[in-house]
């Protein structure tokens, strides 16, 4: 099983700061043959069903906002929001799919 | 446009068994592997397992075999998931997904099953 670990936990942060937060796998989620990394991001709102931000590590969905981006490869990935905006405020859940799925335990994002 | 709707919010006793539905909308589902989500309440997501609607194929995660059952009509576009011999532990909003590729770009609005006597 491929066990996705992200930190921190929690984080406060003010309206225009940046946020990075980590998401980290098992194993590698590098596929060698499509050469890309089979990680997603996720936006969960309270009370709302999770939303995709962003796929194959660094591939923002469309409709989201270019404050949001994803990088790493391999084993380490983030998630980094340029400046945060209120309507940010939510739980962020990375996803693999290399080897089944397995999503992170999540990163809860509140505004100070 | 596209929609995943799930079916309403259940209560059923310990040991029952539970079917909940995702009626899809602008798509075909037999083009898509359908998916289902649980998340338990103030927790996290888990993901229960897949099927692919052209075949009837299913795969789940170890965790949740012999506890749920997926399944897909197609003439109806719907997609099931079976939840049997309930606990407390099952108590959850249950989420169905669209998988395009590696990702879900698509969420039905949840489904909230409470499991008590």
């Amino acid at each position: 099983d491929i066990v996705m670990s992200q930190s921190p936990s929690s984080l406060a942060v003010s309206a225009g700061e940046k946020v990075t937060m980590s998401c980290k796998s098992s194993q590698s989620l590098l596929n060698s043959r499509t050469r890309k990394n089979y990680l997603a991001w996720y936006q969960q709102k309270p009370g709302q069903s999770p939303k995709l931000l962003i796929y194959w590590a660094s591939t923002r969905e469309s409709g989201v906002p270019d404050r949001f981006t994803g990088s790493g490869s391999g084993t380490d990935f983030t998630l980094t929001i340029s400046s945060v905006q209120a309507e940010d405020l939510a739980v962020y859940y990375c996803k693999q799919s290399y080897n089944l799925l397995t999503f992170g335990a999540g990163t809860k994002l509140e505004l100070k | 446009e596209v929609q995943l709707q799930q079916s309403g919010a259940e209560l059923v006793r310990p040991g029952a068994l539970v079917k909940l539905s995702c009626k899809a909308s602008g798509f075909n589902i037999k083009d898509y592997y359908m998916h289902w989500v649980k998340q338990r309440p103030e927790q996290g997501l888990e993901w229960i397992g897949w099927i692919d609607p052209e075949n009837g194929n299913t795969i789940y995660d170890p965790k949740f075999q012999g506890k749920a059952s997926i399944t897909a009509d197609t003439s109806s576009n719907t997609a099931y998931l079976q939840l049997s011999s309930l606990t407390s532990e099952d108590t959850a909003v249950y989420y169905c997904a669209r998988m395009i590729t590696t990702q879900f770009d698509y969420w039905g609005q949840g489904t909230t099953l409470t499991v008590s006597s």
